[in-house]
């Protein structure tokens, strides 16, 4: 079966770094991806990890440890326009997605 | 990236009733995908929509509640059939492109009330 763990909710300050952990179960691995979704909107693609460690894109990044199911998605320079839900989502037959963290920011 | 076009982008239904979602790709695409997004919670896949063939449908989802075409590469359409107020939600179209379970591109959902 397939089986995805991230935090609900999660609170923060603008200008500040926040963690986002994803830890997952799963029959079958192609990559675990980030996506980005801010309410009454479709999910947006925001990265993806094969391999084990950090992959970087501008204030976002994306870390992997298939050994331990684990990634994070690390956000710096946080901006109140980053206040959404952050899905994690697992490859594998097919896309598995957790259930979100809603981030908030606040000034 | 596929450009998905969905609609309609949200109704509000009569309890009993059907409705027709649409979902266009800008490309022909293997894989087509309807997800449903309930209140406050993730994405949850229906089913595969297959080109040629019947949709391959997941846990806890029926043909008879969910019928699904796919007449083209480009082109899928999912009904919600009798609707009740449970039925409530986003759905999402979805493509992916390569290999099954890789990166989704998502239409911009269609938000559907039954009252």
């Amino acid at each position: 079966g397939q089986n995805i763990d991230q935090p609900t909710e999660m609170t923060a300050t603008e200008g500040a770094i926040v963690q986002i952990n994803c830890t997952y179960q799963t029959s079958g691995f192609n990559g675990l991806f980030w996506y980005q979704q801010h309410a009454g909107e479709a999910p947006t693609f925001l990265s993806y990890n094969v391999l084990d460690g950090l992959e970087e894109k501008g204030r976002f990044s994306s870390f992997l440890s298939r050994s331990k199911g684990y990634s994070y998605l690390l956000l710096k320079e946080l901006q109140m326009k980053d206040s959404a839900s952050y899905l994690c989502a697992v490859g594998a037959n097919n896309l598995f997605f957790g259930t979100g963290t809603r981030l908030t920011v606040i000034p | 990236s596929a450009v998905i076009s969905q609609k309609p982008s949200r109704d509000i239904c009569q309890r009993g009733t059907s409705l027709t979602i649409q979902c266009q790709v800008d490309s022909q695409v293997t894989m087509m995908f309807w997800y449903r997004q309930q209140p406050g919670q993730s994405l949850t896949l229906i089913a595969t929509a297959n080109q040629g063939s019947e949709a391959t449908y997941e846990s806890g989802f029926v043909i008879d509640k969910f019928p699904i075409s796919r007449p083209n590469l480009t082109f899928s359409t999912l009904t919600v059939s009798n609707m009740s107020p449970e039925d409530s939600s986003i759905y999402l179209c979805s493509v992916e492109e390569g290999r099954r379970g890789t990166e989704a591109f998502f239409g911009q959902g269609t938000r559907l009330t039954v009252v």
